[in-house]
């Protein structure tokens, strides 16, 4: 089946350390997207990669950083700068490039939860 | 930036009525999405709308873009249970990047 996947859904840590979100995907997209939503709330771009090895802030990068090495791979780290970890975190992929549809595909996201 | 407003922000429907929700911009938009969100899920796509005045339909959903390609709508009729969640535009940004309204919250009365 082809989709995107993240792991773990829950996650736990302490507050000063550092915590890394896996984002997998095998569509072949060229993009990928993490979002932050918290509750009730809209979705927030934290960063985007347009090509393998290129990536660029979003709307709310401090605190965040992310890699893009492989294609279908777009890890996320929430260091320890990051004031308000805990969130619902959501990872997308879409076909990116000058394609005129950019309708995204979200994974089932990772609830991060620090204390 | 660009921004997408969504109002209303909630929307209780009793089962079986219509509603509508809107998503208004400041801006011309060169497309407009549609994502829904159940409870505790992720975001699907609903929708892509692109041409000035274009109206689309899903079963139930009808999606329109204003002629002035800065508001569009999303009208459910006969609102079932299924309908529950939160539905969301979204904008073609700069480069390959979607700005999301904040969502209209759909709750359903049976």
């Amino acid at each position: 089946d082809g989709g995107i996947t993240q792991s773990p859904k829950y996650l736990f840590r302490k507050e000063g350390q550092n915590v890394t979100l896996s984002c997998e995907q095998n569509l072949n997209h060229d993009a990928m997207y993490w979002y932050r939503q918290d509750p009730g709330q809209g979705l927030r771009l934290i960063y985007y990669s347009q090509i393998v090895n290129d990536f660029q802030k979003g709307d709310i990068a401090e605190g965040y950083s992310v890699s893009r090495e492989k294609k279908e791979s777009f890890p996320l780290t929430v260091t320890s700068a990051q004031k308000n970890p805990t969130a619902f975190y959501l990872c997308a992929s879409s076909i990116g490039g000058s394609h005129h549809s950019y309708e995204q595909y979200f994974g089932p996201g990772t609830r991060l939860t620090v204390t | 930036g660009q921004q997408v407003m969504q109002i209303p922000q909630y929307q209780h429907v009793q089962e079986g009525e219509d509603f509508t929700t809107y998503c208004n911009s400041s801006t011309t938009l060169s497309n407009i999405q549609w994502y829904k969100q159940r409870p505790g899920g992720h975001p699907v796509f609903l929708i892509q709308l692109v041409k000035s005045g274009e109206v689309k339909k899903q079963k139930r959903l009808t999606f329109q873009f204003g002629e002035a390609k800065k508001n569009s709508s999303l009208h459910i009729t006969a609102t079932q249970t299924t309908d529950v969640g939160t539905y969301f535009c979204a904008s073609k940004a700069a480069g390959n990047k979607l700005t999301f309204g904040g969502g209209t919250r759909v709750l359903v009365k049976p």
